[in-house]
């Protein structure tokens, strides 16, 4: 049972518009999210963070919406880049327990397009 | 420096070879985690160490066998895997185990057992 989703394997946008990536998630425990990049050969790259008790944060290119309502949280990159291509994940945790344990989505492939 | 490094890259082993897996970090973080790979799929958790204590175990088999000699270093000791054990190893840090830290992941080892 995947308690976050990634329902859009791939992306394909031009260079210079925005890409909106989106994530959705059942648990209701959640309180943070996270999004990484990936690179081939690479390890997951932090990105940005949301908590729960707030709808945005920003940071640069990169503006995390969530909509705790509709369990739904996206990334937004504006203007993308062709730098920007890579696999991003979608993350979430609860702070519930004395462990953080991160549930990730199946990632989306991102491609910009020069 | 956000580094988390990982060793070997590649392994390729047969399923009756020892092995292990290291992941080392200098950023003074009190927690590690090991998580596993496949391909196409999300990281999932399998051993988190808090101030070099295993404090989950996500019912990994004992074939898998983690070791924290300090708070530097992360070992992962294997033997008699099987070929469905081939995939991706992720090692990760954070600050402390609470949920709201973020993981700095390592590149990973690329696990073939033949």
């Amino acid at each position: 049972d995947q308690q976050v989703k990634q329902n859009s394997p791939s992306l394909s946008v031009q260079e210079g518009r925005i890409s909106i990536l989106n994530c959705d998630y059942t648990n209701s425990m959640f309180d943070y999210f996270l999004w990484y990049k990936k690179y081939p050969a690479e390890g997951p790259t932090f990105l940005i963070s949301i908590s729960s008790i707030k709808d945005k944060n920003e940071d640069g290119r990169f503006t995390v919406f969530l909509n705790k309502s509709a369990k739904h949280l996206s990334l937004h990159i504006v203007p993308s880049q062709p730098g920007d291509s890579a696999v991003y994940f979608c993350a979430a945790s609860a702070s519930t327990g004395a462990n953080s344990k991160l549930t990730f989505g199946k990632g989306i492939t991102l491609s910009v397009r020069p | 420096d956000t580094e988390v490094t990982q060793t070997p890259k590649h392994l390729v082993m047969g399923m009756t070879n020892k092995k292990s897996l290291k992941c080392e970090q200098h950023m003074g973080h009190r927690a590690m985690y090991w998580y596993k790979q496949k391909a196409k799929k999300p990281p999932e958790l399998m051993f988190v160490y808090s101030y070099e204590k295993l404090s989950i175990n996500e019912s990994v088999p004992s074939r898998f066998s983690p070791e924290c000699p300090n708070s530097s270093l992360l070992n992962l000791h294997l033997h008699a895997l099987q070929p469905e054990d081939s995939a991706l190893y992720l090692c990760a840090s954070s600050q402390d185990a609470r949920t709201r830290n973020i993981q700095y992941f390592g590149a990973g080892t690329r696990l073939s057992v033949l």
